[in-house]
């Protein structure tokens, strides 16, 4: 039963090109959060996903970034215009259901340096 | 705003000594308190809880919760140096997301 899958593992990106991340969640699985890891911090939320829907982007930028899970494929998490400012380790992490009390499950993230 | 603030940020320690990390917080509607440790890839999980007092417990770890206080400890006796990692409280808040609530964690440097 594989875990939550990630990929890229490493992405490098020059400014202004576009960073494409995918998550495929635990088998059965079909609630996804997208985080954020900057070096020497925490991880900060940034979109929560049902398939199909993207239920909270609270913690998502405005510009540039998007999310999508659609019913068929994994979630991706979309960068456009990449900054230096982005580079960054993206989290994947997902759940059977929004009011299951356990733990969220992690990928190995997408670490993306933008030169 | 909601936050989960950790301390200390990093601590150094020998091989068998006991470590307390903390890990206090402020959320609306809280549901339950995590701690994961993530060494160099996905944070893996260690212990939820969600009742004050109740000690949870796991091999060298235990950790507890305090409603009242709002904080909860990870504690680790005898210091192995595989317990070095970053060592993460998170809080779940309820509402329509369930998301969780990151501290910064602690990294735990364990020297032989």
């Amino acid at each position: 039963n594989a875990g939550v899958m990630q990929n890229p593992r490493h992405l490098v990106r020059r400014r202004g090109q576009e960073a494409r991340l995918r998550c495929s969640p635990m088998k059965g699985h079909s609630h996804v959060y997208w985080y954020r890891q900057l070096p020497e911090e925490g991880l900060k939320f940034m979109v929560y996903l049902q398939k199909e829907n993207i239920i909270d982007e609270s913690g998502m930028p405005k510009e540039r970034f998007s999310a999508e899970f659609p019913k068929e494929g994994p979630s991706i998490l979309r960068i456009q215009q990449v900054v230096r400012g982005d580079s960054a380790a993206y989290f994947c992490a997902s759940s059977p259901s929004r009011e299951a009390p356990g733990e969220l499950f992690f990928g190995e993230g997408s670490r993306l340096t933008v030169l | 705003e909601d936050k989960v603030v950790q301390s200390p940020l990093s601590l150094v320690v020998h091989e068998g000594d006991t470590v307390t990390l903390n890990c206090s917080y402020e959320v609306t509607n809280f549901r339950s308190l995590l701690w994961y440790k993530q060494e160099k890839k996905a944070p893996t999980f260690l212990f939820m809880l969600t009742s004050s007092g109740i000690e949870k417990k796991s091999g060298r770890l235990s950790s507890i919760l305090d409603k009242k206080e709002l904080f909860s400890i990870l504690n680790i006796t005898a210091t192995q140096t595989g317990d070095s990692a970053i060592y993460l409280c998170a809080v779940r808040s309820g509402g329509a997301t369930n998301k969780l609530i990151f501290g910064t964690g602690t990294l735990l440097a364990v020297q032989p």
